[in-house]
């Protein structure tokens, strides 16, 4: 069974940095391209990244209104997928969930999601 | 980044069918056979429910269909029962570059 387990959401201030982190089991993680998707409070989904699987590359793509502060990167030796999060704005608040996904669908299984709250 | 459209809210009694529309471009929905169906009931992660525009995941009834017309997808339910009452999201593939978009969200309340 796919398990997804995200952790590292708080509170920080406006201009701060945050990692996430996401534990993979049940599959094999390293042939397996990953996103991040972000829900604001009462909102809806937003597409937040991706990262492909080092064996075409690992290559990283982001959606514009996070491109240049948000970095997505993976460690195949720990199952676990990060989202460094820096320059955070009080938009950036949200639900952020960590999904597998393909070329062909956004997404397939999702985590529990954790809580990231930007506010002074 | 593109944007697909989708009504926001919608509903049936028990046993009625329902169908969400999720309206884009020839350059998401229109230009690939990529689009996703999410539902998501309150306080929980989102699931797959269609891909690749007809597909069912396993475990997913087969009630949930999905097709597309042109630049629209839809996703019907049929024989409505309570636990459909969810939001329901369309996802569609966009390019290389930005390659996923979702819809704004569609409330579907079993009367």
């Amino acid at each position: 069974e796919v398990q997804l387990v995200e952790s590292g959401g708080g509170l920080v201030e406006p201009g701060g940095s945050l990692r996430l982190s996401c534990a993979a089991s049940g599959f094999t993680f390293r042939n397996t391209w990953m996103s991040w998707v972000r829900q604001a409070p009462g909102k809806g989904l937003e597409w937040v990244g991706r990262i492909k699987s080092k064996t075409v590359g690992g290559t990283t793509d982001y959606a514009a209104p996070v491109k240049g502060r948000f970095t997505i990167s993976r460690d195949d030796s720990k199952n676990t997928l990060y989202l460094q999060m820096n320059s955070l704005k009080s938009e950036d608040t949200a639900v952020y969930y960590c999904t597998t996904t393909t070329n062909t669908v956004t997404t397939w299984s999702w985590g529990q999601g954790t809580l990231v709250t930007v506010s002074s | 980044q593109s944007a697909l459209t989708q009504p926001p809210s919608a509903s049936g009694s028990p046993g009625q069918s329902v169908t969400i529309s999720c309206t884009g471009t020839s350059s998401d929905v229109g230009g690939y056979n990529y689009v996703s169906w999410y539902q998501q009931h309150p306080g929980k992660a989102p699931k797959l429910m269609i891909y690749e525009v007809t597909k069912r995941p396993s475990g997913v009834p087969d009630r949930f269909s999905g097709s597309k017309s042109g630049n629209t997808a839809s996703l019907t339910v049929s024989g409505l029962q309570a636990e459909d009452e969810a939001d329901y999201y369309c996802s569609s593939y966009v390019g290389s570059n930005t390659p996923y978009v979702f819809g704004p969200g569609t409330k579907v309340t079993v009367l």
